[in-house]
């Protein structure tokens, strides 16, 4: 079955600490990859998205992701997390043609202490 | 400028009185969604649209139905709610090829 793998469930940090957060999915076919952020109380919004091309991706708010196919991975890294980047953390795939399903995983929870 | 709304913001019913949540998009997508998030965990699909052809997720259960009139209205109807289907319930739209998903602020249900 198709499904999306968040490996990090719950991430505690500094401020100024590095992070990275994995994602993997289940699908051999084309896959558009997107990671969403959750702050608290607020509604998803889109960090960044890949489709094709250059797989190093950049995202606002200094957050990018790589795309590695042959791992089925799609990592989500800030070289220096600030406390207000404290959220919860979806990635998420359409695998398959167009009008396909948008899956997500299961969410990271990151906790910045200043 | 809102582009996915979502009404009610919040809603309470009644155990097993039906209700029906609706979402408008001024995008003109194809696909719109229907997700149930319930407290720190991920939005869970319940089913989406791609134009008119409804894809039910296969572990929805049938209490949840869909209506979609229009390219612009998708309804999400619960025929009897239980405690169990308390959550926020997400609308979101989609193009046809090489767009990510838009989301509407969600509705928060809640069942007495």
């Amino acid at each position: 079955a198709q499904s999306v793998s968040q490996h990090n469930h719950h991430v505690i940090l500094s401020e100024a600490a590095s992070l990275e957060l994995g994602c993997n999915y289940s699908y051999g076919g084309t896959v558009n990859l997107f990671w969403y952020v959750q702050y608290p109380g607020q509604h998803l919004q889109l960090l960044l998205k890949y489709f094709s091309g250059d797989p190093l991706v950049k995202g606002i708010k200094g957050f990018e992701a790589e795309f590695i196919k042959s791992k089925f991975s799609f990592n989500l890294r800030k070289p220096s997390v600030q406390w207000s980047d404290t959220a919860e953390y979806f990635c998420a795939v359409r695998m398959g043609q167009a009008g396909t399903a948008l899956i997500f995983g299961k969410g990271t929870t990151l906790s910045v202490s200043s | 400028d809102a582009m996915v709304i979502q009404n009610p913001r919040y809603q309470v019913t009644q155990f097993g009185k039906p209700v029906t949540l609706s979402c408008s998009q001024t995008l003109n997508h194809n696909v719109m969604y229907w997700y149930q998030q319930k407290s720190s965990q991920a939005p869970k699909l319940l089913f989406h649209y791609y134009d008119k052809d409804f894809n039910n997720e296969a572990d929805t259960p049938d209490n949840f139905q869909s209506r979609r009139p229009n390219t612009s209205f998708c309804f999400l109807d619960i025929r009897s709610p239980g405690l169990g289907d308390a959550a926020m319930y997400l609308c979101a739209t989609g193009g046809a090829h090489r767009t990510e998903a838009f989301f509407g602020q969600g509705t928060r249900l809640t069942v007495v």
